[in-house]
């Protein structure tokens, strides 16, 4: 019940085109899931995040949609440029729970060719 | 720059041996996370403090240690290593004891062990 589970494992996209990466979770405690990007030899950075309360957040060429109803939310990375190849993290936590951990899906490496 | 600190960057030592991996949280967070990256298992949670107090705990081992001192940095101790235990260790700060907030990752500890 602590799992978040992310696909694809690995993505190759052209240059301008979409990426989609997907995470489902079953803890309903979950409220705040947020996606990090990580670049070799660094550690992750947040990227965008998005609460239950809302179905879309879009910040610039990112896009988080999130199914309350199906446990599932997905990124999408707009127009899709070679300084976005990384790593990329699902996570989903409770805030407001005694669950105080960050559970992170097991990464997307994202390949954008130019 | 995170803000988050993490020594040594890299470390080669050998089976059976012990090491100590040390963070320094953001000014002002008071939650530290240690988490273990390898190659194809994501992000693996393994403790949590809150201002000195062990939070969570994720599924460390019995051969690891935490803890989090007076000034906020933290250690991470991992002894009798074993060749599995070679990975990228990485420390999270967060000012909140709780999830739902960001998470600021150092960039790091690798390990190697031969």
């Amino acid at each position: 019940q602590q799992q978040v589970k992310q696909s694809p494992q690995s993505l190759i996209v052209q240059k301008g085109g979409i990426s989609i990466i997907n995470c489902a979770y079953e803890n309903t405690a979950f409220d705040y899931f947020p996606w990090y990007q990580q670049f070799p030899g660094k550690g992750p950075a947040l990227l965008i995040a998005i609460r239950p309360d809302v179905s879309e957040k879009k910040e610039g060429r990112f896009t988080i949609s999130f199914n309350k109803s199906a446990k599932q939310f997905s990124l999408h990375i707009m127009d899709s440029q070679p300084g976005d190849s990384a790593t990329y993290f699902c996570a989903a936590t409770a805030s407001t729970s005694g669950t105080y951990k960050y559970i992170f899906g097991t990464g997307t490496r994202l390949k954008v060719l130019a | 720059d995170s803000g988050v600190t993490q020594t040594p960057k890299h470390l080669i030592t050998a089976t059976g041996q012990r090491v100590t991996l040390r963070c320094s949280p953001r000014s002002g967070d008071l939650s530290v996370y240690w988490y273990q990256q390898s190659l194809d298992q994501g992000l693996q949670f393994l403790i949590q403090y809150y201002n000195g107090e062990e939070r969570a705990k994720g599924n460390i081992l019995e051969r690891f240690s935490a803890q989090q001192f007076p000034d906020l940095h933290s250690e991470l101790n991992l002894s009798s290593l074993e060749l599995g235990d070679s990975a990228l260790y990485f420390c999270a700060s967060s000012v909140r004891d709780r999830g739902g907030g960001e998470l600021f990752f150092g960039e790091g500890s690798r390990l190697t062990v031969l």
